[in-house]
């Protein structure tokens, strides 16, 4: 039973440039994450998604960050236009149902580096 | 200027020895506190949970104590070992929210042999 899948795994863009991050749940999941993690740094929530709904976008930057969970395929974290300080660890986290417990599934990041 | 970088607090312990790393929380309402672990270059994994009408929860090898009156969490490693050397998070949840979570600062682990 595979993970969380992620890629890609390293990304470098260049200022300006958009930034793709995908992200396959685990099977039987339809529940997706996203966080991102600063160097030494605990992770933050960005959004919350389930197919085609946006749940909770509360973390998000308001602009030039999207995200999408669409009825087939991986969920997509989108950054346009990407700044020097989008550079950050992105971890895509799975659930089956609403977990009122806290317990994610956790892919191994997409770690964006932008020059 | 230069930016200065933030430093993870670290224990070190050695193999075999009990190791207890804190966690002070900042919301009352959160339902649920929970501790993950994340080694180096991987995403985070989760360990334990515990409810917040509980004071101690057992796992293997680990446990979990919350302390609401000062909002404090710590999870208890016993007979620690090489492989247990990772960076720790708590978090916190609040459970209409789903897997929405406030992550902590986390530990450095390091296990000397």
């Amino acid at each position: 039973n595979a993970g969380v899948m992620q890629n890609p795994r390293h990304l470098v863009r260049r200022r300006g440039q958009e930034a793709r991050l995908r992200c396959s749940p685990m099977k039987g999941h339809s529940h997706v994450y996203w966080y991102r993690q600063l160097p030494e740094e605990g992770l933050k929530f960005m959004v919350y998604l389930q197919k085609e709904n946006i749940i909770d976008e509360s973390g998000m930057p308001k602009e030039r960050f999207s995200a999408e969970f669409p009825k087939e395929g991986p969920s997509i974290l989108r950054i346009q236009q990407v700044v020097r300080g989008d550079s950050a660890a992105y971890f895509c986290a799975s659930s089956p149902l609403t977990t009122n417990t806290g317990e994610l599934f956790f892919g191994e990041g997409s770690r964006l580096t932008v020059l | 200027g230069e930016s200065v970088g933030l430093h993870l607090p670290t224990l070190s312990v050695q193999e075999g020895d009990n190791s207890i790393i804190n966690c002070a929380y900042s919301n009352s309402a959160s339902d649920y506190f929970i501790w993950y672990k994340q080694e180096s270059g991987k995403g985070p994994q989760f360990i334990i949970d515990i409810r917040s009408n509980m004071d101690k929860r057992q796992g293997q090898r680990v446990t979990v104590l919350l302390n609401k009156t000062v909002k404090h969490l710590s999870l208890q490693i016993a007979a620690t070992q090489p492989g247990d050397s990772a960076v720790y998070f708590c978090a916190e949840s609040q459970g209409h929210q789903g897997g929405k979570l406030i992550f902590g600062q986390g530990t450095e682990l390091s296990v000397k042999p």
